[in-house]
């Protein structure tokens, strides 16, 4: 069983600071990982994705992927009120060929931006 | 930009009536799913498709089916509904090692 895990938080940042959200994941041949952000009653939206090792930025994100210890990352600089929501981190397989079976969510960390 | 849309936003339903659940998207994706998503148990997969007419039981099947008989439609049908399956339903589609793109959900209340 894949599994993907995320402290459910919530985590509590102050307006301005650097908001760091983790993500593991249990299957080594994982190859493609994505962030989702879900406002209160609203479907999840594709903010961020990573394939490689290393640092992806995107504005304020940054996500941070290191597959030798299994996890990836969101780093989302001088955070914004507007940033509070649920991030959702998803992992795809490398055995599936990236097909329907092969994404995992984990369930979410939740964000609060403190003015 | 990637298009899916659910045909309702707000649905309340009885116990014992047949619910139907539609999903459209506009890109052409091979993959299709549905989720029901619930506070504190994350979004649980129900159904998925990878083909018209093609269907794969997710992780919570029991008392839901599926119908893809077109490439962009994926229906979610609840047989005889239960106050058990009032929860936030959202249908997806993908393409080949791409992500998924969500609709905007239904929030369907069973009474």
């Amino acid at each position: 069983q894949k599994e993907v895990e995320q402290n459910s938080g919530p985590l509590s940042v102050p307006e301005g600071a650097i908001a760091s959200l983790n993500c593991t994941y249990s299957d080594r041949v994982s190859q493609s990982f994505f962030w989702y952000r879900q406002y209160s009653g609203k479907s999840p939206e594709l903010i961020m994705s990573i394939y490689s090792n290393g640092d992806k930025e995107d504005g304020r994100f940054t996500a941070q992927l290191n597959k030798a210890s299994q996890y990836v990352s969101l780093l989302i600089r001088d955070s914004q009120p507007s940033d509070s929501a649920t991030y959702l981190c998803a992992v795809i397989d490398g055995y599936s060929g990236g097909g329907a079976d092969g994404l995992t969510f984990g369930k979410g960390t939740h964000l609060i931006i403190q003015p | 930009d990637v298009k899916v849309t659910q045909s309702s936003r707000y649905l309340v339903k009885r116990t014992g009536e047949k619910v139907f659940l539609e999903c459209v998207q506009d890109m052409d994706h091979e993959n299709m799913f549905w989720y029901r998503q619930d506070p504190g148990l994350g979004l649980r997969l129900i159904y998925f498709s990878y083909d018209v007419k093609m269907k794969e039981k997710g992780d919570i099947p029991e008392g839901y089916s599926v119908s893809r008989e077109k490439k962009e439609r994926f229906s979610l049908i609840l047989e005889s509904a239960s106050t058990n399956q009032t929860s936030m339903y959202l249908c997806a589609s993908k393409g080949s090692n791409q992500p998924q793109h969500f609709g905007d959900g239904t929030r369907l209340s069973i009474l």
